[in-house]
């Protein structure tokens, strides 16, 4: 069975940092693109983040842009978003998703596999 | 940054009957777009993918169709656990972008 785990959410200060991590089991993590998804408190599905499956390539949202890095590693089939400078407006359900695979050799970067989400409150 | 606006934002309808939910995208993305379905309290589900492929397990009541600019999610008979939110998303370019969401809602 496909799993994803993410850890690492939590309250923190406005302009502190954090790390999330999402351990994934049940496929070839190697293989596979992946993706950060969030959700604010109410609110719709914002996309985040895209990471290839070799990990050299990544993308970004204009939002977090230059405040988060998303990485993995293959070998603990678990990828990571290290997130800086948080702000008010970062509070939200982090999702970590699984690829749905590749259409013509290229990652289609829809999302087939989710996990349940960590959250992240940021507030003084 | 292309923008997906769906519409409406609230669908309310009655088990057995027809739920039709549109996107628009702010420009063509070919047929680069899937829809997902969200439960409260549940992550999103894949249910279409590039417009029309229904994903793995995913009932045939739900359809797909479009290109270009404007899409739509069908579901042919509103079964009970099909009362949820759902959401457009394309791959076309960087950053993917999704829309609003539309609710359906008894």
């Amino acid at each position: 069975e496909v799993q994803l785990l993410e850890s690492g959410g939590g309250l923190v200060q406005p302009g502190g940092s954090l790390r999330l991590s999402c351990a994934v089991s049940g496929f070839t993590f190697s293989s596979f693109a992946m993706t950060w998804v969030r959700q604010a408190p109410g609110k719709g599905l914002e996309w985040l983040s895209a990471i290839s499956s070799s990990g050299d390539k990544t993308n970004y949202a204009d939002s977090v842009k230059g405040r988060f890095t998303v990485s993995r590693d293959n070998s603990k089939n678990t990828m990571y978003m290290q997130m800086n400078s948080l702000r008010a407006e970062d509070t939200a359900v982090y999702y970590c998703a699984k690829d749905l695979g590749y259409s013509f050799g290229q990652p289609y970067y829809y999302m087939d596999v989710w996990g349940k989400g960590t959250k992240v409150t940021v507030s003084s | 940054e292309i923008v997906l606006t769906q519409s409406p934002a609230t669908l309310s309808l009655s088990p057995g009957e027809r739920a039709t939910l549109s996107c628009r995208a702010s420009q063509s993305v070919s047929s680069y777009l899937a829809w997902y379905q969200q439960k409260p309290g549940q992550a999103p589900r894949l249910l279409i993918y590039d417009a029309s492929n229904r994903a793995t397990g995913i009932p045939a009541r739900f359809s797909g169709r479009g290109s270009g600019t404007d899409f739509t999610l069908t579901i042919s008979s509103l079964e009970p656990e099909d009362f949820a939110v759902y959401y457009c998303q394309h791959r076309i370019n960087w950053p993917r972008t999704f829309g609003g969401g539309t609710k359906v809602e008894i």
